[in-house]
């Protein structure tokens, strides 16, 4: 496997489920990212890790619950999720923060919460 | 603060028409640009960045040049072809902090 990698690539939940997404990055970074994408709205970074270590939370709602145990494998683990949070959730890495580097993106898990 | 204005969407275009995004930026210091492009049920990829004033970057016949005078950076192909057709979306990094910024997305389709 080379690049980024997501899983699952289209999840249904109920609200009262528990999921997790996971991501994993074969390009040696050490800095890891979530966005949410919804239609018509701007990208939205939800949290950054950066050497294994959250830097950024930009005040996403509590039941969306990261988890980074290596510079590899990022998780989003959704704990009774609104129907609002319908959305393509993307996982990025660069080979650190900022500083230019660019963004390198999985393919996105389809999230659709019913 | 930090951030990108493109231009709204949709655009459509015939084939081998030529193409202009626009794309400006606000942000204090020298910020990298990047443009992406997502496909249909994609995620994003980086098509071309410049990391100074005056820069081109230039992938698969896109350009697009660091006006630092105008604050923008166009996205600009000679001749689109039906498969260009995707979301394009302008972006910035400050060289501290983790955070990226980006546009909208402007989502082109290119008739044939």
């Amino acid at each position: 496997e080379t690049g980024v990698t997501q899983t699952p690539r289209h999840l249904v939940m109920g609200m009262t489920n528990k999921k997790s997404l996971k991501c994993e990055q074969h390009l040696g970074h050490n800095a890891m990212y979530w966005y949410k994408q919804s239609a018509k709205k701007p990208l939205e970074l939800m949290f950054v890790y950066s050497l294994e270590e959250r830097v950024e939370n930009n005040s996403v709602p509590s039941r969306f619950s990261p988890e980074c145990p290596n510079s590899s494998h990022l998780f989003l683990h959704l704990h009774t999720l609104q129907p609002e949070d319908s959305a393509l959730y993307l996982c990025a890495s660069s080979q650190k923060g900022g500083g230019g580097y660019e963004q390198y993106f999985g393919p996105g898990t389809r999230l659709t919460v019913t | 603060g930090n951030s990108v204005t493109q231009m709204e969407g949709p655009v459509t275009l015939s084939e081998e028409a030529f193409l202009t995004i626009n794309c400006t930026y606000t942000a204090t210091g020298y910020p990298s640009l990047f443009w992406y492009v997502q496909y249909p049920g994609e995620g994003l990829q980086l098509l071309l960045k410049a990391t100074k004033a005056d820069d081109k970057g230039s992938n698969k016949g896109f350009e697009a040049t660091y006006r630092k005078e105008t604050t923008s950076f166009h996205l600009e192909k000679g001749s689109v072809q039906v498969s260009d057709s995707a979301v394009y979306f302008c972006a910035l990094s400050k060289n501290t902090g983790n955070q990226f910024y980006f546009g909208t997305g402007t989502s082109l389709t290119v008739i044939p």
